[in-house]
């Protein structure tokens, strides 16, 4: 099992460039996250989904869409970039979405906006 | 509405010396309670967690964590650490929302720096 992988590793972007985060999970899990982590801040929560067709916004949405269309798959597309996107972003899975269960990280992408 | 607070941004400690990284929550019902570990330049994974029962939990390489509940807190320990323990510790909450997805609430992290 490769886990949750993602792609690019790094990416520098101009302001007002777009771009696709792709993430993929071979676990057959329902349940797919995307989160931001900045400096001293932890992680915030973009977009989850719980299952193929269903996305659901989290603490911090704006400036990024989202889209599942199989189990496997939760690419987080950023239309205009802003500088105030710069940051890494980490996708993450689980198998059921009730609470105790352990979310699987992927390596993350390394995002700077210029 | 749940947060949590991790007080120490940075822990600095030599090799084979005990460790004690803090983590208090705030929730007004039960929650369920993990401590996840990024090692440099990787995604985060679970080191171990709390959902009920024993409020000691340990993991596989040496931590434990032990909630309580009238002080809010979820404090991992070691008693011996090793270089290879250097990482940044995250502690983070949930609970089930009754039909809606749980969702993770982390704290700040707080990293942990072993010297030889």
């Amino acid at each position: 099992n490769a886990g949750v992988t993602q792609t690019p590793k790094f990416r520098i972007l101009k302001i007002g460039q777009s771009m696709t985060l792709q993430c993929t999970q071979d676990m057959n899990h329902n349940y797919m996250y995307w989160y931001r982590q900045d400096p001293g801040m932890g992680l915030k929560l973009i977009y989850y989904s719980v299952g193929a067709g269903i996305t659901d916004k989290g603490e911090v949405p704006n400036g990024y869409n989202v889209s599942r269309s199989t189990t496997e798959d939760f690419p987080l597309r950023l239309e205009l970039a802003a500088p105030s996107q710069t940051s890494v972003y980490f996708c993450a899975s689980s198998q059921t979405g009730t609470g105790g269960e352990e979310q699987f990280f992927g390596p993350g992408t390394r995002l700077t906006v210029l | 509405a749940q947060s949590v607070t991790q007080l120490d941004s940075q822990v600095p400690v030599f090799e084979e010396a005990p460790v004690e990284l803090r983590c208090n929550y705030s929730s007004s019902v039960s929650v369920y309670l993990f401590w996840y570990v990024q090692y440099p330049n990787q995604g985060l994974q679970l080191l171990l967690k709390y959902l009920s029962g024993s409020t000691l939990v340990e993991s596989i390489n040496g931590f434990e964590a032990e909630f309580n509940k009238s002080q809010t807190s979820f404090h991992l320990r070691k008693p011996s650490v090793h270089i290879s323990d250097t990482a940044e510790y995250f502690c983070a909450v949930s609970r089930f929302y009754g039909g809606a997805t749980n969702k993770l609430i982390f704290g700040t992290g707080t990293l942990l720096a072993v010297q030889p």
